[in-house]
């Protein structure tokens, strides 16, 4: 019965490679997010959805691409991966609105060889 | 551009004593601030909220305090238990069309010491 869940935990790979990362919200949110928290420690947002639709998308390079296919979920595929990606990746949701809270995934911790 | 600050990387304190954490912020934008709670290998965990309206929001053993003309923050937590040692991260909401932009500082590893 976990709120958030992202698969997989851990995922270790080569430069250049192609991976997508899955998370699944079974809170019946409206908005979901990507988050990265690189080795530095810094959690910073990447990409929004709400209701499916692309709301905040920061200074991402595009070989970053999220994908919606229904509320509850949100899919992030990274193409051509590159050393500078391994971080730890965390997803959320939330519903509408300033004040609600934002439920964060377990994280999946990658990293690129 | 760090919009929200925690300049504490880490803070040790006595069981039963009052565990002081805090935050900076630079955007008078911002619409709440929010506490997360992170154990290691976990994601952050919502802990406490107030919004940019008030000063003070109390639950339980945490209050959190904003100060707007200092733009700052502060989280306390009374009386500190082991079981609140965990790294606290400080963030700031934009509501940007439904949907809520955090932005976090870059956490405070809290030490509880028996």
């Amino acid at each position: 019965d976990t709120a958030v869940s992202q698969t997989p935990k851990y995922l270790v790979t080569q430069m250049g490679n192609d991976k997508s990362i899955k998370c699944e919200q079974n809170l019946g949110h409206d908005t979901m997010y990507w988050y990265k928290q690189d080795s530095k420690k810094f959690l910073k947002i990447m990409f929004s959805y709400n209701n499916k639709e692309l709301i905040i998308n920061e200074t991402v390079p595009n070989r970053f691409s999220p994908k919606s296919p229904d509320k509850a979920h949100l899919n992030l595929h990274i193409n051509s991966l590159e050393l500078g990606d391994s971080a730890v990746y965390f997803c959320a949701s939330s519903q509408d609105g300033a004040a609600d809270t934002q439920y964060f995934g377990p994280g999946t911790r990658l990293t690129v060889l | 551009d760090q919009q929200v600050k925690q300049n504490s990387p880490s803070l040790s304190v006595q069981e039963g004593r009052i565990s002081i954490l805090n935050c900076d912020y630079t955007n008078s934008m911002f619409d709440y601030f929010l506490w997360y709670k992170k154990y290691p290998a976990e994601g952050p965990t919502f802990l406490i909220s107030i919004s940019s309206i008030k000063d003070k929001n109390e639950d339980g053993r945490f209050t959190v305090f904003l100060n707007k003309s200092a733009k700052h923050l502060s989280l306390h937590i009374v009386p500190s238990q082991p079981g609140d040692s965990a790294v606290y991260f400080c963030a700031a909401s934009d509501l940007i069309q439904g949907a809520q932009k955090l932005v976090f500082g870059q956490g405070t590893r809290l030490t509880i010491n028996p």
